[in-house]
């Protein structure tokens, strides 16, 4: 099946901080997202992403789908910005496979 | 106004117990989903209907059975309860593949 593969693992930034969160996958997909984990544990869509680049607000995504990897741009990052994201694939279906995360810890 | 909703949002049941999750979503999707969040995280697919039909089963034991009485509801009934049972179970719905997820279901067996 297909593999998805988030980096870094962790990460820890002072706030004001600027981050790049990377996704690579290893096969052809008909979409991407990305989510957000907040510590309450709710999981709310940010981008979808099948190629390009959107932005919303201080958060911005990009797609190459011929090189099959996206990239999470946060800036100015907020103590709110903390939790894990996800991206995952979506392929047949609607079948999101999801990468492992990556766990994002903001200090003020 | 919640898109996709479950309950209930804690569930907490002794082994062997039988216990059912709700969920719907005002979305008006057609597609919606059962996904399972284990303790390190992992979130991996159980289920997908389309239109109250299945069609993703993923290698789920029989003890967990869905049911879709509309294309806005999908709910998760789970027989004989085990301990490796516990996790977030949470449910989406999406429509070309944009899927939006409820709060989650955490179930906790003793």
């Amino acid at each position: 099946g297909i593999q998805v593969e988030q980096s870094p693992p962790d990460l820890i930034l002072q706030e004001g901080a600027n981050s790049t969160l990377r996704c690579n996958f290893s096969d052809s997909v008909n979409n991407l997202q990305w989510f957000h984990q907040n510590p309450w544990g709710q999981l709310i869509n940010l981008f979808y992403i099948p190629s390009g680049t959107k932005q919303n607000g201080r958060l911005s995504a990009t797609t190459v789908a011929t090189e099959r990897y996206s990239l999470l741009y946060i800036s100015s990052s907020q103590t709110t910005d903390s939790g894990v994201y996800f991206c995952a694939v979506v392929h047949s279906y609607g079948k999101l496979t999801f990468g492992q995360g990556t766990i994002l810890t903001v200090h003020p | 106004d919640t898109a996709v909703s479950q309950t209930p949002k804690y569930l907490v049941t002794q082994m062997g117990n039988d216990k059912s999750i709700k969920c719907e979503q005002n979305l008006g999707h057609d597609t919606m989903y059962w996904y399972k969040q284990d303790s390190k995280k992992f979130l991996k697919i159980m289920f997908s209907y389309n239109n109250k039909e299945l069609i993703i089963n993923e290698t789920v034991p029989n003890r967990f059975s869905p049911k879709s009485p509309d294309k806005a509801h999908l709910n998760l009934h789970i027989n004989s309860l085990e301990l490796g049972d516990s996790a977030v179970y949470f449910c989406a719905s999406s429509q070309g593949g944009n899927a939006f997820f409820g709060q989650g279901t955490r179930l906790t067996v003793v």
